[in-house]
């Protein structure tokens, strides 16, 4: 069964620091998402990108986040400058076309991202 | 987007069938209802979709009554495996790309 690959797993960086968390969505899938989830709480959205363009992004979503394709297999989610409040599990989700949605969206396993 | 309601948690034993219900009263025409399923530490991962009836798979079934105003989620004989939180999901899904809106979810803990 095809998987969204996310990496690293687990990161640990100091208040201000740059992150960027890093995904390979499923190959033939043609939307790709950002979601979060911090500890005891709801998953949240934070962004969809389609079509090489932010398609839709929530209030999270600010100025200190960024979303690149970079290449034909990467999707990645850059924090400019870290805060305390930026400690969550960080998903990555992709799915295909109007046709395929049926089948829902596939999550990658997260990375566990910590503030200090 | 619709609200959704559904259980905080449920408890069972393995092999027991499970029902876990979810109210969306303001359901629109176009809307769709998905459930997923999350383990901890791991990402949500899809379970179902239906429009209106009874829609089945090798995992579930979801029971929709014509008003469409609830759904059920209906796990055949559990394991302890299934022991996770369930997410009841109302939206128009056949717009992809769409955003998914999670609500808290039910927390099934399957005993042996």
């Amino acid at each position: 069964e095809p998987e969204v690959t996310q990496t690293p797993s687990h990161q640990v960086t100091q208040m201000g620091q740059e992150v960027i968390l890093r995904c390979v969505p499923i190959s033939n899938h043609l939307y790709f998402y950002w979601y979060r989830q911090i500890l005891g709480q709801k998953v949240e959205f934070l962004v969809s990108f389609y079509n090489n363009e932010i398609s839709e992004k929530s209030e999270i979503f600010d100025d200190q986040f960024s979303v690149e394709r970079p290449d034909g297999s990467n999707f990645t989610l850059k924090i400019r400058s870290t805060k305390l409040e930026d400690s969550a599990m960080y998903f990555c989700a992709s799915s295909g076309d109007r046709e395929s949605v049926r089948y829902g969206y596939t999550f990658g396993s997260g990375t566990r991202l910590t503030v200090v | 987007l619709a609200k959704t309601t559904q259980p905080i948690s449920m408890d069972s034993y393995e092999g027991q069938e499970v029902n876990i219900t979810c109210s969306h009263n303001n359901i629109a025409t176009n809307d769709y209802i998905t459930w997923y399923q999350q383990f901890p530490s791991q990402g949500p991962r899809f379970i179902i979709q239906g429009y209106k009836t009874k829609v089945t798979n090798e995992v579930a079934s979801l029971f929709i009554p014509a008003d469409r105003k609830s759904s059920t989620l209906s796990l055949p004989r559990v394991s302890l495996s299934d022991t996770a939180v369930y997410y009841c999901l109302v939206g128009d899904d056949g717009n992809a790309g769409n955003m998914l809106t999670f609500g808290g979810g039910t927390r099934l803990m399957v005993k042996p």
